[in-house]
């Protein structure tokens, strides 16, 4: 079965730090690989997806992610983290067995230090 | 809309009462899902609408948990008989047409207490 895992449950960074928050996914063939923020009170945010082509896709606020086939992998990455990032990530999987469903990881929430 | 919406935001009721959410997708969009996020938990995929069709509910814990978007517009997610382990935050997704690769824009939820 298709499952992600992101093997951080809580992070804390300092402002201006870099920042990596990891997921592997498991699926047999390429997936469609998201990740979401989401802040308090909001709802989730898409900030960068990957379909196919380049495996370096750039996002919002910032953030990029690369897809790793050979690791299952697709991190998040930010070269300096600004005190407004705190929140909860999630890294989802889409169109796997010809569905529509998302299936999510159980989040990274980040905290970031003044 | 401009965006996805959800009310209400906030619901607290009792064991064995029912329940019902609404959602109003973003208005072009065709696709709708609904997800139950559990605390501590990523979102978890319930059902989903093209349209007033759903395609599939598999993701429905149990028959106490039903859905309808009769007009393929606005959606409602029903709970029966509430049991406390039900309590979780319900998001509401839509997206534009029904393919794989369309973008899900989540709304803000409708966090459930079941007391």
């Amino acid at each position: 079965a298709q499952s992600v895992t992101q093997p951080d449950i809580h992070i804390t960074v300092s402002e201006g730090a870099s920042l990596e928050l990891r997921c592997n996914y498991s699926y047999g063939a390429t997936p469609y690989l998201f990740w979401y923020v989401q802040s308090p009170g909001q709802g989730l945010q898409l900030l960068l997806k990957y379909f196919s082509g380049d495996t370096l896709v750039q996002g919002i606020k910032g953030f990029e992610a690369e897809f790793k086939r050979s690791q299952s992998s697709f991190n998040l990455r930010k070269p300096s983290v600004h005190w407004s990032d705190a929140a909860e990530y999630f890294c989802a999987v889409g169109g796997t067995s010809g569905t529509y469903k998302y299936i999510f990881g159980t989040g990274t929430r980040l905290k970031v230090l003044a | 809309g401009a965006g996805v919406s959800q009310s209400p935001r906030y619901k607290v009721t009792k064991r064995g009462q029912d329940v019902t959410l609404r959602c109003d997708p973003i208005s072009s969009h065709a696709t709708l899902y609904w997800y139950q996020q559990a605390l501590g938990q990523g979102p978890e995929f319930l059902t989903y609408f093209n349209y007033e069709a759903q395609p599939d509910k598999s993701g429905l814990p149990s028959d106490r948990f039903s859905a309808e978007r009769p007009e393929g517009s606005i959606s409602t997610l029903t709970i029966q008989r509430t049991e406390q382990r039900d309590s979780a935050m319900y998001r509401c997704a839509s997206s534009q047409g029904g393919g794989e690769t369309d973008t899900q824009y989540f709304g803000p939820g409708t966090r459930l207490t079941v007391l």
